[in-house]
Parts: C-alpha cells; structure tokens; sequence
C-alpha cells in the first residue's frame, strides 16, 4: 500500500500569505495519478489538482501543484478567506487507492 | 456535467445491513470504473471499492473484504454497495465517486451504525 503523508498538519497562516503544503508517497508514483482536493464543513471534497500540476475547471491559478516521484507540493501563491480549510492529496495509480491524512490550512 | 447522487444512508445496529445506491448523469455511464470512498466523522477519506466498467473486476479496501459488495446496473446507470456485519468503524459519509483522469465525486450519504 503506498502511505502519503502530508505536513504539516496544520499551517497557521493569514490572507495574502503563501501556503506550501508537502505530501510524501511511501514509494514512487505516477505523476498522472496524483490529486489535491480542498475540503470545507459540510462538503464534498473538491478537485484542485490532478495529474500532479494540473488545474481542474474554475480553479483559481493561485493553486498550483507540483512535484514527482515521491514528493508533491501543492502551492497557493497568495491566500484568500475562502482558502483556510482541510487539503488532501490522493494517489490513484495503485490499489489501494490512498489519500494522505490532510493538512489543515487555518487562519492565523 | 457529472452528476453523481448517492441514497439509502441510514441508522443501523450493529451487525445490520444496508445497501447504498448511486446514480449517474452527464456522462456514459457504462464506459467507467466507478468507485466507493468515505469519511468518518472528523476523519479523513478512505477509498472502499471499484468496480470496473463492465462488472467484471472488483476490488476491496481490507476494511471492506468479505463483508461489502460492489455492483453496477449500467441499463439504470446506478451503482450499488451492498454492505453486511455492520459495525460501528463502518459510521461515515459514503460517497461515490467516477474513475478517470480525475475524480468526480458525489454529495455522499450518511451511514449511522448504532444501537
């Protein structure tokens, strides 16, 4: 099974901000199988990112993903309020398919 | 656009059953690998199970061996979870979710495991 972990757990930080959050597979994976979703209460995760650096539809171009083999990075370059809540990574190249544990973007 | 609605969360005692149905627009159904995640309560997301386009090939988190089963009606365009021995670790958000490049993804449905 390949673990993604991600830190840090929690990152306090204020609008206008750069955030830089970390996601580490266990072993290799495919860069077309890696996703960022945001998650807010109450609601469905929402796509970010997939295939390591590519922007899903209506997202805005200050997230950006990055990364390959087994470090990822999603960026967001400068904070809005509608950013602070739970990120997720996801590999979907082998099964198991895993999400890391999410790092909580909260404001400072 | 995708659409993905799932149904049939409910409260359950332990040891119960339930089944949970997902049902698909916006797209050709019967071309997908669809897939099961959920998400206990103030936890994070746990992938369930796929099942492939045809119906063919199935696959199973540990979690869910021997005790959850994943089929599809591709002439109703609707995804099933059939879900036995209930216990309380199994309480979450089940949602559903479209294979591809990326994920589409459901609103989910609440399963409660209780007495």
């Amino acid at each position: 099974e390949v673990v993604l972990t991600q830190s840090p757990g929690t990152l306090s930080l204020s609008p206008g901000d750069r955030a830089t959050l970390s996601c580490r597979a266990s072993q290799s994976v495919s860069n077309t199988y890696l996703a960022w979703y945001q998650q807010k209460p109450g609601q469905a995760p929402r796509l970010l990112i997939y295939a390591a650096s590519s922007r899903a539809t209506g997202i805005p171009d200050r997230f950006s993903g990055s990364g390959s083999g087994t470090d990822f990075t999603l960026t967001i370059s400068r904070l809005e309020p509608e950013d602070f809540a739970v990120y997720y990574c996801q590999q979907y190249g082998y099964s198991p398919y895993t999400f890391g544990q999410g790092t909580k973007l909260e404001l400072k | 656009e995708v659409q993905l609605v799932e149904s049939g969360g409910v409260v359950v005692q332990p040891g119960g059953s339930l089944r949970l149905s997902c049902g698909a627009s916006g797209f050709t159904f019967g071309d997908y690998t669809m897939h099961w995640v959920r998400q206990a309560p103030g936890k994070g997301l746990e992938w369930v199970s796929l099942i492939t386009w045809d119906g063919v090939n199935t696959d199973y988190a540990d979690s869910a061996k021997g005790r959850f089963t994943i089929s599809r009606d591709n002439s109703k365009n609707s995804l099933y979870l059939q879900m036995n021995s209930l216990r309380t670790e199994d309480t979450a958000l089940y949602y559903c979710a479209k294979d591809g490049l990326y994920w589409d993804w459901g609103q989910g449905t609440l399963v409660t495991v209780s007495s």
